[in-house]
């Protein structure tokens, strides 16, 4: 157990549809970052939150949001969902800005059908 | 755009050999790490390097930074089968952020 919960571990929906994703940080860790990993494209960088505010964007499609809570967990909206957003969507903590490393969750595999 | 390239993509050996694989940028960055994954879990942090020509051992893994903080390398002694995984690099920018690589899968038979 890394100390980083992602939850639910699967979710298999239809196109169009919209889901939530939830991450937990490791406890005392203020930052929080989601990956996208497919196997066509590798860890993708999506967005990064730090104590509550948004730090960082990547690559992340304007069909996704995500928001950290005063408690720190995170939440990932995917929405209009298309096959190819079936993906492993990790989640990561670090204590501060990530220089040293990050803790990743186990990830929640999204299948799109 | 900062991207890393990893290198071998694919890499199978036989238990009790040695190895090595890379990891190149065009880029500097402040930190790179070094992470192993096994199917279906998240990447497992094994080592961050900070410094230039930094060295840091973990029992038979081996990483190194490179002088210019583009590149590094990490170097398995005597394989085994529980070495077997997905091996990414990440470099890491002044703000924090990681950039991966899309990684070496090394399978270690029997």
């Amino acid at each position: 157990d890394s100390g980083v919960t992602q939850t639910p571990k699967h979710l298999i929906t239809a196109t169009g549809q919209r889901v939530t994703l939830r991450c937990s940080p490791r406890s005392g860790d203020l930052s929080v970052y989601w990956y996208q990993q497919s196997l066509d494209q590798g860890l993708q960088f999506l967005i990064q939150y730090y104590n509550g505010e948004e730090r960082a964007k990547g690559n992340i499609l304007e069909r996704f949001s995500a928001q950290q809570f005063p408690d720190l967990h995170s939440e990932l909206n995917l929405s209009s969902l298309e096959l190819g957003d079936s993906a492993l969507y990790f989640c990561a903590s670090s204590a501060g800005g990530g220089h040293y490393g990050y803790t990743f969750g186990s990830g929640t595999r999204l299948t799109v059908v | 755009t900062q991207l890393l390239e990893q290198s071998p993509q694919f890499l199978s050996i036989q238990e009790g050999e040695n190895l090595t694989v890379y990891c190149n940028s065009s880029s500097v960055f402040s930190s790179l790490q070094w992470y192993r994954q096994e199917p279906g879990e998240g990447p497992v942090l094994l080592v961050t390097v900070v410094t230039g020509g930094e060295v840091k051992k973990l029992k038979r893994l081996t990483f190194q930074f490179g002088d210019a903080r583009k590149d590094s390398s990490l170097h398995i002694t005597a394989a085994q089968p529980g070495d077997t995984g997905l091996y990414l690099c990440a470099g890491t920018g002044n703000a924090g952020k990681s950039t991966f690589g899309d990684g070496t899968t090394l399978t270690v038979k029997p």
